[in-house]
């Protein structure tokens, strides 16, 4: 199994441009999470799919997030406009129920920069 | 009040020592308990789950104290690869799916 696999790995772009980072979660399993990681806040639930279908987005900061799973094995995070302060490494996680533990796998993550 | 909360370090001890987390979380009914490693740049990894009675792997010591709402992590003879961010992780009642992360405890092992 490759794991959960993100792209880019690495991302630099200007101040209001457009940002779509990509998730395949892996094979079978059922969740998948968004998550963000920067110094001063660790690591953020940002949203979380069920089935492809979203299911808390309470942590999505602002109207410029946006997440959509349309299948079952591929999940984007949009950022339009960017801003320099949404610099940050922004990890996906996927997860299956196995007996009464969860299997989470983190992807490697996606560093973005916005200058 | 931070949902989960962990002294940010840095501890820097000798090879071979022995060298104890805590965390602590706020949400009572909180239900599932782990501790995860990760590496600088890379992602989080499951180090292992933490059970009621305490439990132990290899080198690893888990403890949960459910009355005081406090986790630890015991690592014995620390090797120079247990350098890492140790993160204290919850799952909270009622979103049994969902990894509450603590901020983390950066460890690094001096040769």
């Amino acid at each position: 199994d490759a794991g959960v696999i993100q792209s880019p790995r690495h991302e630099v772009t200007e101040m209001g441009q457009e940002v779509t980072l990509r998730c395949k979660p892996i094979s079978g399993h059922d969740y998948l999470f968004w998550y963000r990681q920067t110094m001063m806040r660790g690591l953020e639930l940002l949203i979380y799919f069920n089935n492809n279908v979203p299911i808390d987005d309470s942590g999505m900061p602002e109207d410029r997030f946006s997440a959509k799973m349309p299948n079952a094995s591929f999940s984007t995070l949009k950022i339009q406009p960017s801003e320099p302060r949404d610099s940050a490494v922004y990890f996906c996680a996927s997860s299956l129920l196995l007996g009464n533990s969860y299997g989470y796998t983190f992807g490697s993550g996606t560093r973005l920069t916005v200058v | 009040r931070k949902e989960v909360e962990q002294d940010p370090g840095p501890f820097n001890v000798p090879e071979g020592a022995t060298v104890a987390f805590n965390c602590t979380y706020s949400n009572s009914a909180s239900q599932s308990f782990f501790w995860y490693r990760q590496d600088c740049r890379k992602e989080p990894k499951l180090l292992m789950s933490v059970y009621s009675s305490g439990n132990e792997d290899g080198r690893f010591t888990a403890q949960l104290n459910r009355a005081s709402q406090y986790i630890s992590l015991l690592i014995r003879d620390s090797k120079l690869s247990d350098s890492a961010t140790y993160l204290c992780v919850v799952t909270l009642s009622g979103s049994a799916r969902q990894l509450t992360f603590g901020s983390g405890t950066q460890l690094t092992v001096l040769p």
